[in-house]
C-alpha cells in the first residue's frame, strides 16, 4: 500500500476557477506538507498542516485534514495560470522516523488563461 | 530569503564512474536529507542526516551509496559506482527541526550513461 496518494492525477482548469486536489495516506502521521513542483524544478513548500490541527489558510490556498478518513484536500482558489504545475502532498508519520518525508504521485494541475 | 542550493545543476557520467553531488542547506538548520525523483516517477526519500551522522536510511541507499557533510556548509551525496537506474532528479533537502518544514533546493539531473 501506498502512503500518500492524490487524485486527480491531472487536473484541467480556467482561469478564475477553484482547484481541489486530495491526498489520501495509510499509517497515522505526525503532519501532512503540501508542495508544489513546476515542471522539472525544484519543490516548493506550500504549507504544512499537524496532526492536531483540521484546517489552514495561507493566502489563496486552504488546505483541510481528516485524519479520521486519513485524508487532505488542497484548494487554490481564484487559480492563475502561473499555477500551472504538479502538486504533492508529503506526510510524516513521527515517532522513529528521523523527518522522512513519503511523497504521493502529485497532481497534475494545468490552469488555462 | 535564505534557500538551499545545489550543484551542478546537472551531471552527466558514465556508468560505473563516482560522483558526488553538493548541497548547500540552509545556514541555521539542522537536519539534512536527500531525496531523488526518477523520471515521471514520485519522490524518493533516500538519507536523513543529524548530528553528523545518519539518522534513517530507506532501502534504496545501499552501499554504493555515502553522505557527509566534510565542513559547516556543506553536504554531500556520493554515489561510488554510478548505475543506469541512478539516472534521477536529486534533492536535497534541509528543516530547521525534526518533522518541520523541509526546505528543498533546485536538485541536480544525474544522468548516467
Amino acid at each position: 500500500s501506498q502512503q500518500g496518494e492524490e487524485d486527480p492525477q491531472a487536473l484541467s482548469i480556467q482561469e478564475g476557477e477553484n482547484a481541489t486536489m486530495n491526498c489520501s495516506y495509510k499509517t497515522s502521521i505526525n503532519n501532512l506538507q503540501w508542495y508544489r513542483q513546476n515542471s522539472g524544478r525544484g519543490l516548493v513548500h506550500l504549507i504544512l498542516i499537524r496532526s492536531n490541527e483540521r484546517e489552514k489558510h495561507s493566502g489563496r490556498l486552504r488546505v483541510t485534514l481528516d485524519t479520521s478518513k486519513k485524508s487532505s484536500s488542497l484548494l487554490i482558489t481564484a487559480s492563475r495560470a502561473a499555477d500551472t504545475a504538479s502538486y504533492f502532498c508529503a506526510t510524516h508519520i513521527g515517532g522513529t522516523s528521523y523527518g522522512k518525508l513519503t511523497f504521493g504521485q502529485g497532481t497534475i494541475l494545468t490552469v488555462h488563461p | 530569503e535564505p534557500e538551499v542550493t545545489q550543484t551542478p545543476s546537472h551531471q552527466v557520467t558514465q556508468m560505473g564512474q563516482e560522483v558526488i553531488l553538493r548541497c548547500v542547506p540552509i545556514s541555521n538548520h539542522l537536519y539534512f536529507y536527500w531525496y531523488r525523483q526518477i523520471l515521471g516517477q514520485k519522490v524518493e526519500f533516500l538519507v536523513s542526516f543529524y548530528n553528523n551522522e545518519i539518522s534513517e536510511k530507506s532501502e534504496i541507499f545501499d552501499d554504493q551509496f555515502s553522505v557527509e557533510r566534510p565542513d559547516g556548509s556543506n553536504f554531500t551525496l556520493k554515489i561510488r559506482s554510478t548505475k543506469l537506474e541512478d539516472s534521477a532528479m536529486y534533492f536535497c533537502a534541509s528543516s530547521e527541526f525534526l518533522g518541520e518544514t523541509q526546505y528543498f533546493g533546485p536538485g541536480t539531473r544525474l544522468l548516467v550513461l
